[in-house]
């Protein structure tokens, strides 16, 4: 079946810029957690979708960054004003139930923020 | 919420058995174990969850002892392509929180 799709695979950006970006989850699961990944770090949690319950943005690192969610579908990940300190991989993941469940996650957005 | 802890790095060679610890001292009585292994400009994808005792599948093995303060991932007579970092994750299934991964374990395999 299909898995967690991210788009777009690759995003180059102007500092000062705004960018979205898009994960489909797979169908039916109920959580979606947004991640960062700079080069050769861990993963860095942002945000955490969960049913109908409000996000857990205990992650963003700053109000530049927001996210939402329509339902139990698509998620979008905005960062406005991008800055240099921003370029990383984003990383979007999927579960059947919460995060303790068994994670599936997408191939990534890599952002480049010039 | 569980923090765990791993080595930073391990290496091995061609078909030995890798084992890799995570500690969990603070780790909740619902919480599972869930191990992901990540390659390079990819996403993390699962190999393995447990709650206690031993779960054993097609790629791994995963030993939990009784006080569930600990994990081992057991990857046996692993190959070059098994280079990749190892995350061991913590957390309820059914609790909306967050979860930290870590830096993970850097898993270097010689030929």
């Amino acid at each position: 079946g299909a898995g967690v799709s991210q788009s777009p695979s690759n995003k180059v950006t102007e500092k000062g810029k705004d960018v979205e970006l898009r994960c489909d989850p797979i169908s039916g699961h109920t959580a979606l957690y947004w991640y960062r990944q700079r080069l050769g770090q861990g993963l860095e949690f942002l945000i955490y979708f969960q049913g109908n319950s409000a996000p857990d943005k205990s992650g963003l690192p700053s109000d530049r960054f927001s996210a939402e969610r329509t339902g139990e579908s698509v998620s979008t990940l905005t960062i406005q004003r991008t800055q240099q300190e921003d370029s990383a991989v984003y990383l979007c993941a999927s579960s059947f139930l919460a995060g303790g469940d068994i994670q599936y996650f997408g191939a990534g957005t890599r952002l480049s923020v010039l | 919420l569980a923090k765990t802890t791993q080595p930073i790095s391990m290496d091995s060679y061609e078909g030995q058995e890798v084992n890799i610890t995570c500690s969990h001292n603070n780790i909740a009585t619902n919480d599972y174990i869930t191990w992901y292994q990540q390659f390079p400009s990819q996403g993390p994808r699962f190999i393995i969850q447990g709650y206690k005792t031993k779960v054993t599948n097609e790629v791994a093995s995963l030993f939990i002892p009784a006080d569930r303060k600990s994990s081992t991932l057991s990857l046996p007579r692993v190959s070059l392509s098994d280079t990749a970092v190892y995350y061991c994750l913590v957390g309820d299934k059914n609790a909306g929180n967050m979860l930290t991964f870590g830096g993970g374990t850097r898993l270097m395999v010689k030929p």
